[in-house]
């Protein structure tokens, strides 16, 4: 069973542009959940998505969006980048609402 | 903000040593996870434990939870080299019968020489 897939795995954005990052999760998992990692704030939850639909958000700017699709890839937008975006950003997915979390490998946003 | 909060930041240890990582949270849970991430990569799951039970066990791991003091701790015995890494509790929070998202502290970086 493949695992959790996130693109691009690294990119290099300038202040005020806007990214895209995709996560595929593991076949048969509806749930999809994503964090921002950072050396100061440690992994900071971002939203998780159940079945198309936002279960829950963390404390970021409304510029962090997300959305589900209906084969349960997940795409997350961070617009007007600014330099404090700079992390790994990590998506992981579980089967249901609860248990255990699978994470892909990252994509790391550097923002110059 | 953080749910959990580890203790040790960072544990160097000699192969072979034992390993022990502690965990604090501060609202009831529904269970108590522990993940391992080897540097810049993606977390791994080591092993889950419910607010219902107090110890568990998996390999050279142990883990315990008491839910009284709001704490939780993860034992890995007989180390190795290849257990360098950063390793983070995570809870998920007991919203009164729903289940929220995973809350993981800063976790703890153990560096285990050969």
């Amino acid at each position: 069973k493949a695992g959790v897939t996130q693109t691009p795995r690294y990119l290099i954005k300038t202040r005020g542009q806007q990214v895209t990052l995709s996560c595929s999760p593991i076949s048969g998992h509806r749930s999809v959940s994503w964090y921002q990692q950072t050396p100061g704030q440690g992994l900071q939850f971002l939203f998780e998505y159940f079945s198309e639909t936002q279960r829950n958000k963390g404390n970021f700017p409304g510029r962090f969006s997300g959305r589900q699709f209906s084969n349960s890839r997940s795409e997350m937008n961070v617009s007007t980048l600014e330099l404090g975006d700079s992390a790994l950003y990590l998506c992981a997915s579980r089967a249901g609402q609860t248990g255990e979390l699978f994470f892909g490998e990252g994509s790391r946003l550097t923002v110059l | 903000s953080q749910q959990g909060e580890e203790d040790p930041q960072a544990l160097s240890i000699q192969e072979g040593e034992n390993a022990t990582m502690n965990c604090s949270y501060k609202t009831s849970i529904n269970n108590l996870q522990w993940y391992r991430q080897n540097s810049g990569r993606g977390l791994v799951h080591l092993i889950l434990i419910r607010s219902n039970e107090r110890e568990k066990h998996s390999g050279r791991l142990r883990v315990t939870l008491d839910t009284s003091k709001k704490s939780s701790s993860l034992l890995i015995t007989a180390s190795r080299a290849a257990d360098t890494a950063s390793y983070f509790c995570a809870t998920d929070r007991d919203y009164g019968g729903s289940q929220g998202n995973l809350i993981f502290g800063k976790g703890t970086k153990l560096s285990v020489k050969p």
